[in-house]
């Protein structure tokens, strides 16, 4: 069964401040990695990770993936208080149709 | 246009009452999954259907069924509802393999 586990779990940081997530899996036969972001309702979509080693950026928010390591991080820079959500990492295994998510990590900015 | 419409948003029912869950996407997708999140726990896949006609068990699937009525629907039922599977219910939809899930604003749903 494939597993994903996200640290830490919740953690509070202040405005300006630089937050890094971690997310480690186990899949059989990877296909892809996704990170959403969850506020008051419906999980966004952030990024989708395919290839070790490419950083991919929106704004302040970036992820890259380490197929080696089998995990992944995702780094928001310069928070706001518009950041604080649950960030669900999720995976996808080759010809499955399905995403196995992690727990999520909850991020709090205070002003 | 409206996305994935999940029907309805909040529900209280009694241990033992039945009840179905609605999701409809106008996105022309092929895939539609059923996931309950609880907290500390994630999102936990319920049933999915990988495309019109055929519906496979998730993660989670006992104490529920679905119908994937056509390409549009795919609802979710709760035959005798349990204490357990109070939750937030989240209905999503993807075009193919490989891209995001897109997902509908979630049913809370209490059972008392």
């Amino acid at each position: 069964e494939d597993k994903v586990v996200q640290s830490p779990l919740s953690l509070v940081v202040h405005e300006g401040d630089t937050v890094t997530l971690n997310c480690s899996y186990e899949v059989t036969n990877f296909r892809s990695l996704l990170w959403y972001k969850q506020e008051k309702k419906a999980p966004t979509f952030l990024f989708m990770l395919t290839s070790s080693g490419i950083e991919k950026k929106s704004g302040r928010l970036s992820s890259i993936l380490d197929k080696k390591e089998l995990s992944s991080i995702l780094n928001i820079t310069a928070t706001q208080t518009g950041d604080s959500a649950i960030y669900l990492c999720a995976v996808e295994g080759r010809g499955d149709y399905k995403l196995s998510f992690g727990a999520g990590t909850t991020v709090t900015v205070r002003a | 246009n409206a996305g994935v419409t999940q029907t309805p948003k909040f529900q209280v029912l009694k241990t033992g009452q039945s009840m179905t869950l609605q999701c409809a996407q106008d996105m022309n997708h092929n895939s539609m999954y059923w996931y309950r999140q609880d907290p500390g726990m994630g999102l936990r896949l319920i049933y999915y259907s990988a495309s019109e006609g055929t519906t496979d068990k998730g993660e989670v699937p006992n104490g529920y069924n679905v119908s994937r009525l056509n390409k549009r629907e795919f609802s979710l039922r709760l035959e005798s509802a349990a204490p357990s599977q109070t939750s937030v219910y989240f209905c999503a939809t993807t075009g193919q393999i490989n891209s995001p899930l897109h997902f509908g604003n979630g049913t809370r749903l209490t059972v008392t």
